[in-house]
């Protein structure tokens, strides 16, 4: 099965809301990145988390190991926050492979 | 910020033929990756390295082999390509506890 399960899988928001964009992992998790990769394709890196929280701009992410989930929160929507969400775990295995989510795919309404 | 480059960025092959992906980054980053993306799956790992000389299997390698000559240059290759292999494909770098920066992405049509 997924070991990096990622809700909802498509989300419409009207510019000036807000919402939260979450992963459940099946493994134990040390570190978790969120992306987004934008309508031309590019992955942007957005967070890299150890377990706590972060916040940049309108973004904030915060990392639960112990309850294996990670949110990604995105504040008064903008358009250009459209694209599609991705968030990546690596495994307390000692080896650093990244295990990705399906992703998130946000419309931003005008 | 860390800045990894593809070639070729497009590439149309013909099934049964060799391709060559290439990844090259400029930051001295340890670890490099290879990654594929299709829709209904998001990334998944093809192949890494920890450094030059070192290859890794991810959790798809098959029909796919990974060269790693050197600290800046990690290569992808399809010995012989089939329309499966249609996708795709990431390269990405990075250092162990940090974060991964990834390349703009090549897109392969095996026909």
């Amino acid at each position: 099965g997924d070991k990096v399960k990622q809700s909802p899988s498509a989300l419409s928001l009207q510019e000036g809301t807000n919402s939260a964009l979450r992963c459940n992992f099946s493994i134990a998790a040390t570190t978790v990145q969120w992306f987004l990769q934008n309508p031309r394709g590019s992955l942007i890196n957005l967070f890299y988390l150890v377990p706590g929280t972060k916040e940049n701009g309108r973004l904030k992410s915060a990392f639960d190991s112990k309850e294996s989930y990670s949110t990604l929160h995105i504040r008064d929507a903008q358009l250009e926050d459209s694209g599609t969400y991705f968030c990546a775990a690596v495994p307390n295995t000692g080896y650093q492979n990244f295990y990705f989510g399906k992703g998130t795919s946000l419309t931003v309404i005008p | 910020e860390a800045a990894v480059t593809q070639s070729p960025r497009n590439k149309v092959a013909v099934t049964g033929g060799k391709v060559t992906l290439s990844c090259n980054q400029t930051n001295n980053h340890n670890n490099m990756y290879w990654y594929r993306q299709d829709t209904g799956h998001g990334l998944r790992l093809i192949h890494y390295s920890y450094g030059a000389g070192s290859t890794e299997k991810g959790d798809i390698p098959d029909g796919y082999k990974a060269s790693r000559p050197s600290q800046e240059n990690f290569s992808l290759i399809l010995e012989l390509a089939t329309p499966s292999q249609t996708s795709v494909y990431f390269c990405a770098s990075g250092d162990a506890g940090d974060t991964q920066y990834f390349g703009p992405g090549t897109r392969l049509l095996v026909l």
